[in-house]
């Protein structure tokens, strides 16, 4: 199974400010036939199903801020919320969708400082 | 707009057999790629397995022995089985679709929780 580590598990930010997530995978997701990595990142608010932010590493979800951007190639990822509104407040996830079975990273907690 | 809805029992006894129905509509689930995704209380999400458009599937090695996913396209519905549950098998169950093999999970379901206990 490829394992999925995210770092850190919780960071609180001050409003306005940027939110940093990272994300690695213990094998390479990046398909050389294509140029795509199959990683994809997810917003979980309390009693809501995960929500689609960011898949094949960068490209934003239609409808999603462009607050928040995604970057990284083969086993390194970042998750960026550039300004961190109350809104936000959340769990992130990252999956990846390169080989099965699927996984996800363990999640990091974004609060307000 | 594809919407997912789970339904069955909230409630199963342990060794019992844990059995859920996802019910899609604005889509065809003879297309894309359907997934189960259980998360249990407080913890991360874990891929159990998905039938694609041809009703071929694919299972989560941990839970392999124990789970079946089926379908009925005439009523486009999706189904999960688990079998022998335990207490560990308490978790809020989603059902989600990825268009393609490769793609990411985009539409889900609210979820269902499902707790095992007698």
């Amino acid at each position: 199974d490829i394992v999925m580590t995210q770092s850190p598990d919780s960071l609180a930010v001050s409003l306005g400010e940027r939110a940093t997530i990272n994300c690695k995978s213990s094998q390479s997701v990046l398909y050389r036939s294509n140029n795509k990595n199959y990683l994809a990142w997810y917003q979980q608010k309390p009693g809501q199903p995960p929500k689609l932010l960011i898949y094949w590493a960068s490209t934003r979800e239609s409808g999603v801020p462009d607050r928040f951007s995604g970057s990284g190639s083969g086993t390194d990822f970042t998750l960026t919320i550039s300004s961190l509104q109350a809104g936000d407040v959340a769990v992130y996830y990252c999956q990846q969708s390169y080989t099965t079975p699927r996984t996800f990273g363990q999640g990091t907690k974004v609060e307000i400082k | 707009q594809v919407q997912l809805q789970e339904s069955g029992p909230r409630l199963v006894k342990p060794s019992e057999t844990l059995s859920l129905t996802c019910t899609v509509s604005g889509g065809s689930i003879t297309s894309s790629y359907w997934s189960w995704i259980r998360q249990p209380p407080g913890q991360g999400l874990e891929w159990i397995g998905y039938i694609d458009y041809t009703g071929s599937t694919n299972y989560n090695p941990s839970l392999k022995s124990r789970v079946t996913i089926s379908q009925d396209t005439s009523k486009n519905q999706l189904f999960l089985k688990v079998s022998s549950v335990t207490a560990a098998d308490t978790a809020v169950y989603y059902c989600a679709r990825a268009e393609g093999h490769n793609d990411p999970f985009d539409y889900w379901g609210q979820g269902t929780l499902v707790t095992v206990s007698s």
